[in-house]
C-alpha cells in the first residue's frame, strides 16, 4: 500500500499571502496524484488531478506540481474561502487508492 | 448537472448489516467507474470500494474485504454498497463518488453529500 504523508498538519497563513502544502508518497506514483479541498460539513471537492491539472472551475490561484514521490499544492493570494482542509490522493498503485491525512489551512 | 445522492445510512448494532444506495443523474452512468469513500468523525478520507462501469470488476480496501460488497444497477443509475458484519470502526460518513473520466480510474470529480453510518450498541 502506498502511504501518503502530508505536511504540515496545520498551516497558518494570512489573507493575500501564499500557502504551500506538501505531500509525499512512500513510493513513486508518477504524476497520478490529486488534491481535494474540504470545508466543514461538506464533501470534498476535486482541485487538481494528474499532479498539475486544475479541475473544471478551479481558479488559477491553485497550482499543483511534482512527480514521483514529492508533490506540492501552492495557493496564491489566499482568500477567506480557501481556508479548509486539503487532502492529497494517489491513484497510481491501487487497490487501495490512498489519501494523505490532510493539512488544515487556517487564517493567521 | 451531475448529481449524486446517497441514502440508507442509519444507526446499527455491531454485527449488523446495512445497504447504502446512491442515485446518480446528469451523466451516462454506465460509462463511469464509481467508488465509495468514507470519513470517520473528525478523521481523514478512506477509499472503501470501487466498481467498473459495467460492474464486471470490483475492488475493496482490506479493511472491508469479505464484509462489504459494491454493485450497481445501470438501468436505474444506482450504486449500492452492501455492508455486513459491521464493526464500531465502520462508523463514518459514506460518500458516493464518480470518476472524472471514463478512461481513467480514481480521479473523483463528483461527490454526493454523504450518508452517516453509526455502528454502536
Amino acid at each position: 500500500e502506498v502511504v501518503m504523508t502530508q505536511s504540515p498538519a496545520t498551516l497558518s497563513v494570512s489573507l493575500g499571502e501564499t500557502a504551500t502544502l506538501s505531500c509525499r508518497a512512500s513510493q513513486g506514483v508518477s504524476s497520478k496524484l490529486a488534491w481535494y479541498q474540504q470545508k466543514p460539513g461538506q464533501a470534498p471537492r476535486l482541485l487538481i488531478y494528474d499532479a498539475s491539472t486544475r479541475a473544471t472551475g478551479i481558479p488559477a490561484r491553485f497550482h499543483g506540481s511534482g512527480s514521483g514521490t514529492e508533490f506540492t499544492l501552492t495557493i496564491t493570494t489566499l482568500q477567506s474561502d480557501d481556508f479548509a482542509v486539503y487532502y492529497c490522493q494517489q491513484y497510481n498503485d491501487w487497490p487501495p487508492v490512498t489519501f494523505g491525512q490532510g493539512t488544515r489551512l487556517d487564517t493567521k | 448537472e451531475v448529481q449524486l445522492m446517497e441514502s440508507g445510512g442509519a444507526l446499527v448494532q455491531p454485527g449488523g448489516s446495512l445497504r447504502l444506495s446512491c442515485a446518480a443523474s446528469g451523466f451516462t452512468f454506465v460509462n463511469y467507474a464509481m467508488s465509495w469513500v468514507r470519513q470517520a468523525p473528525g478523521k481523514g478520507l478512506e477509499w472503501v470500494a470501487g466498481i467498473s462501469g459495467r460492474g464486471g470488476s470490483t475492488y475493496y480496501a482490506d479493511s472491508v474485504k469479505g464484509r462489504f460488497s459494491i454493485s450497481r444497477v445501470n438501468s436505474k443509475s444506482t450504486l449500492i454498497l452492501q455492508m455486513d458484519s459491521l464493526r464500531v470502526d465502520d462508523t463514518a460518513i459514506y460518500y458516493c463518488v464518480k470518476d472524472l473520466s471514463p478512461y481513467n480510474w480514481n480521479q473523483f470529480d463528483n461527490w454526493g453529500p454523504g450518508t452517516l453510518v453509526s455502528v454502536s450498541s
